[in-house]
């Protein structure tokens, strides 16, 4: 299985801070990764797939890069709505996996 | 506006059976893969199953392998998640998700998610 590792697995930040979240694939996955928004008791939201690729409707303050086993998720001026757990997921091979998560929480 | 329900969750013996649906609206649903991810209490997200557009083709976590089936009714816009032999260790919200995109290729990210049904399995 490809194990997917997030760092921070928390951060404390305070609006229109930058915060920039790594996730690490054990091995080669290209471009085969999205980024995930989760809230408590709300559904999970994709952000980015494709390891860049904005969704529609997704503030331009979340960037998305990297490519092979280091990809990165940039939140490049912290908003209020942005306090979350971030997920990233690889959709390289089975079974789909995520990292444990980033929560975003208020400093 | 595309959306996802799910329902069927609850408490239940271990080693009992549970059957979730996901009703699905506002998209062609026979034109989507669509999937199961779970969330056990204070933990991250983990994949459970996949089946094609078409039902011909279904995936699983080594996990629930030969427990749980994956179904779909493109009549009633309805996938399910058939959980046998249910463990402690099931115990999670489970989410449905479709296929990102617009159907034209495979992808294996989800968007939209429903909100979720909890199954507790506890004695």
């Amino acid at each position: 299985d490809i194990q997917m590792t997030q760092s921070p697995s928390s951060v404390s930040a305070s609006v229109g801070d930058r915060v920039t979240i790594t996730c690490r694939a054990s091995q080669g996955i290209n471009i085969w990764l999205a980024w995930y928004q989760h809230k408590p008791g709300r559904a999970p939201k994709l952000l980015i797939s494709g390891a860049s690729s904005l969704q529609s409707g997704v503030p331009s303050r979340f960037r998305g890069s990297g490519s092979g086993t280091v990809f990165t998720l940039t939140i490049s001026s912290l908003q209020p709505e942005d306090f979350a757990t971030y997920y990233c997921q690889q959709a390289n091979d089975f079974p789909l996996t995520f990292g444990g998560g980033t929560k975003v929480e208020i400093k | 506006e595309v959306q996802l329900v799910e329902s069927g969750g609850g408490l239940v013996q271990p080693g009992g059976s549970l059957r979730l649906s996901c009703a699905a609206s506002g998209f062609t649903f026979s034109h989507y893969w669509m999937y199961w991810v779970r969330q056990a209490p204070g933990k991250g997200l983990v994949w459970v199953s996949r089946i094609s557009s078409d039902g011909s083709t279904t995936t699983y976590a080594d996990s629930v392998k030969g427990r749980f089936i994956i179904s779909r009714d493109d009549a009633k816009n309805t996938v399910y998640l058939q959980m046998n032999s249910l463990r402690a260790d099931d115990t999670a919200v489970y989410y449905c998700a479709r296929m990102a995109g617009d159907a034209t290729m495979v992808v294996d990210w989800f968007d939209p998610w429903g909100q979720g049904t909890l199954v507790t399995v506890s004695s």
